[in-house]
């Protein structure tokens, strides 16, 4: 990956639990995004968090921003089916484009 | 609400042929970016445009070019097609260089298979 690795790239849980997902980046940044995508389909933006944010909620989706490790985790409450997907987070800097990580596989099971 | 229309949304070539993606963004939307997803791989950043000019460029090969229309959609040429080109091309776009967050809007993607 350009930019740094999620962790695990596969996760599988039942429906209701939470589900964590972490990623780790290479360089010093303006925000940090999350997306989502549904095999082989387009991204879709889930949050930001700002390089001055240490965490932010948005619904079932809560994210935190660590910019001494250069790490970020997204948690996903009270999983559903529908949660079935790869999450990314994304990066950006002063050349504005977005950096991926390696991305999440998430398989949430009925 | 519109969102970004990618066209066509499957192509298959053989070695050595060309392709030619479109993008077009959403309404007002004058910054346009194009990635490539390989087969369980991150989307890489090809190349970006503001305003009808080049703004950023990743790692786009040079049998690749792209550019972006008075209207502001954008098209992606590639020539000699190699196997690895097979992949998901996305175009995300965005209004403003330096809109203050960065969230792109990405659309469907097209589906490259080089045989």
């Amino acid at each position: 990956s350009q930019q740094g690795e999620e962790d695990p790239q596969a996760l599988s849980i039942q429906e209701g639990e939470n589900a964590t997902m972490n990623c780790s980046y290479k360089t010093s940044i303006n925000n940090l995004q999350w997306y989502r995508q549904n095999s082989g389909r387009g991204l879709v933006h889930l949050i930001l968090i700002r390089s001055n944010e240490r965490e932010k909620h948005s619904g079932r989706l809560r994210v935190t921003l660590d910019t001494s490790k250069k790490s970020s985790s997204l948690l996903i409450t009270a999983s559903r089916a529908a949660d079935t997907a790869s999450y990314f987070c994304a990066t950006d800097a002063l050349t504005q484009k977005l950096v991926f990580g390696q991305g999440t596989r998430l398989t949430i099971n009925p | 609400a519109a969102g970004v229309i990618q066209s066509p949304r499957h192509l298959i070539k053989e070695k050595r042929e060309t392709a030619t993606l479109k993008c077009y963004p959403i309404p007002r939307h004058d910054t346009v970016y194009w990635y490539q997803q390989g087969p369980g791989q991150d989307p890489q950043f090809l190349i970006s445009f503001y305003e009808k000019m080049q703004s950023d460029k990743g790692s786009i090969p040079d049998r690749f070019s792209a550019q972006q229309f008075s209207d502001y959609h954008s098209e992606l040429n590639m020539s000699s097609l190699e196997l690895g080109d097979s992949a998901l091309y996305f175009c995300a776009s965005k209004q403003g260089e330096s809109s203050g967050a960065n969230v792109l809007t990405f659309g469907a993607g097209s589906r490259l298979t080089v045989l």
